[in-house]
């Protein structure tokens, strides 16, 4: 049963136009979100954050958003690059238990 | 600082066998996690440690399956019996802090159990 589900396992986009990831959850007791990038033969590393009671964090061209009602969170990317193609894995954090939740990834390729 | 050093990189092993898998966090560190990672169910966690202490196996697998972290520097991450289901990247992540900060990954350690 994934609580944390990133329902597009990969995804395309031109180089300058703009990455949108996703990610639903389905536990309300999640009150942290992260997403972490991850290159071939690496671990994840640490990205973005938001905490829920925000709708929106920006970090240069990161920009996570969040939609509680919806139980959705999104990455945007803008503009891409190709040194962006990677992973990317939503997590959630468990406000009960402190632990965090990923998703499966979604497999990023920037075209030049 | 290193990061997060993980060894072996890479393990081949047949089924039956036992693999231990190691983990050295980085200095300061106070929790310490065990994922595994699998093209269907993402990145799962199996165990973490909080000041040297297990916190919560409720995500290993099997009893085949053992965590233990003897020192502030050092953990392992044992399978006896192996066998091919087994075989995914395994990643020690380690924190400031269990839950509060967030959690920088090793390397991984590919497995494969033929």
């Amino acid at each position: 049963d994934q609580q944390v589900k990133q329902n597009s396992p990969s995804l395309s986009v031109q180089e300058g136009r703009i990455s949108i990831l996703n990610c639903d959850y389905t536990n309300s007791m999640f009150d942290y979100f992260l997403w972490y990038k991850k290159y071939p033969a690496e671990g994840p590393t640490f990205l973005i954050s938001i905490s829920s009671i925000k709708d929106k964090n920006e970090d240069g061209r990161f920009t996570v958003f969040l939609n509680k009602s919806a139980k959705h969170l999104s990455l945007h990317i803008v503009p891409s690059q190709p040194g962006d193609s990677a992973v990317y894995f939503c997590a959630a954090r468990d406000s009960g238990t402190y632990k965090y939740i990923f998703g499966t990834g979604t497999r990023l390729k920037v075209l030049a | 600082d290193a990061g997060v050093i993980q060894s072996p990189r890479h393990e081949v092993t047949e089924m039956g066998q036992e693999v231990t898998l190691r983990c050295k966090p980085i200095s300061g560190h106070n929790s310490l996690f065990w994922y595994r990672q699998t093209m269907m169910r993402g990145l799962e966690l199996l165990i973490y440690f909080n000041n040297n202490v297990p916190i919560d196996d409720s995500g290993m697998p099997e009893d085949r399956f053992s965590a233990k972290m003897p020192n502030a520097s050092f953990s392992t991450l044992k399978i006896q019996p192996s066998e091919p289901r087994d075989s995914a990247v395994y990643f020690c992540a380690s924190s400031l802090g269990h839950g509060v900060y967030e959690q920088y990954f090793g390397p991984g350690t590919r497995l494969t159990v033929t």
